[in-house]
């Protein structure tokens, strides 16, 4: 029962290219999704979050689309760089009183120089 | 990833040892989660605990796992009587409060290795 879904294990782009990462949900009271970056033997560090009432976030190079009719996010990166390399992980957060995130399986970004 | 401390970051435990996870919160906050990653596959929720209670175990296994968040000191996650398929990374999160967005941080994780 995967609620959240990252169907694309890994992507190749090259530098100053966009990066496009893609999610996918079943849950519709999820009320915020989030993005995560994960190294090799490190913990995830957060990158842009969007709230189930937005349809689009952005911060510097990073922008987050929500789609909600067809339960979609994606994490656009542009221009993409070497250091964006990584592993990606999309969440889920519930409504109510709990932190409790529901993660994607991840998909890894190289970004070819 | 700052603040969170996770201790130790690697563990081998041989089959049927106990293992056991800390975690301090990033200062301030007072509400603690702990994720599993198993290898090739994402973040698994297990617990989220705030100071002396367990709000919400819906992810742990029903035996041998257990977690705590005293009143004083760091959360625990013990793991008891292991086994090869608990060799895992184990990750604890904090916040200090109810997350609406971006204030969940995450520690640096704990591998575990069950040899």
């Amino acid at each position: 029962d995967q609620q959240v879904k990252q169907n694309s294990p890994s992507l190749s782009v090259q530098e100053g290219r966009i990066s496009i990462l893609n999610c996918d949900y079943t849950n519709s009271m999820f009320d915020y999704f989030l993005w995560y970056k994960k190294y090799p033997a490190e913990g995830p560090t957060f990158l842009i979050s969007i709230s189930s009432i937005k349809d689009k976030n952005e911060d510097g190079r990073f922008t987050v689309f929500l789609n909600k009719s067809a339960k979609h996010l994606s994490l656009h990166i542009v221009p993409s760089q070497p250091g964006d390399s990584a592993v990606y992980f999309c969440a889920a957060k519930g409504s109510g009183n709990t932190g409790k995130l529901i993660f994607g399986q991840g998909t890894t970004l190289q970004v070819k120089p | 990833n700052a603040g969170v401390m996770q201790n130790p970051r690697h563990l081998v435990r041989r089959r049927g040892q106990e293992a056991r996870l800390r975690c301090s919160p990033m200062k301030g906050h007072s509400h603690v989660y702990w994720y599993r990653q198993l290898p090739e596959e994402g973040l698994k929720f297990m617990v989220y605990l705030q100071k002396e209670n367990i709000i919400d175990e819906s992810g742990m296994p029903k035996e041998r796992f257990s977690a705590e968040f005293p009143k004083e000191g760091p959360s625990i996650l013990r793991i008891q009587q292991v086994v090869r398929g608990d060799s895992a990374a184990y990750f604890c999160a904090s916040s200090n409060q109810v997350p609406s967005g971006n204030t969940i941080y995450f520690g640096e994780g704990s591998w575990l290795t069950v040899v």
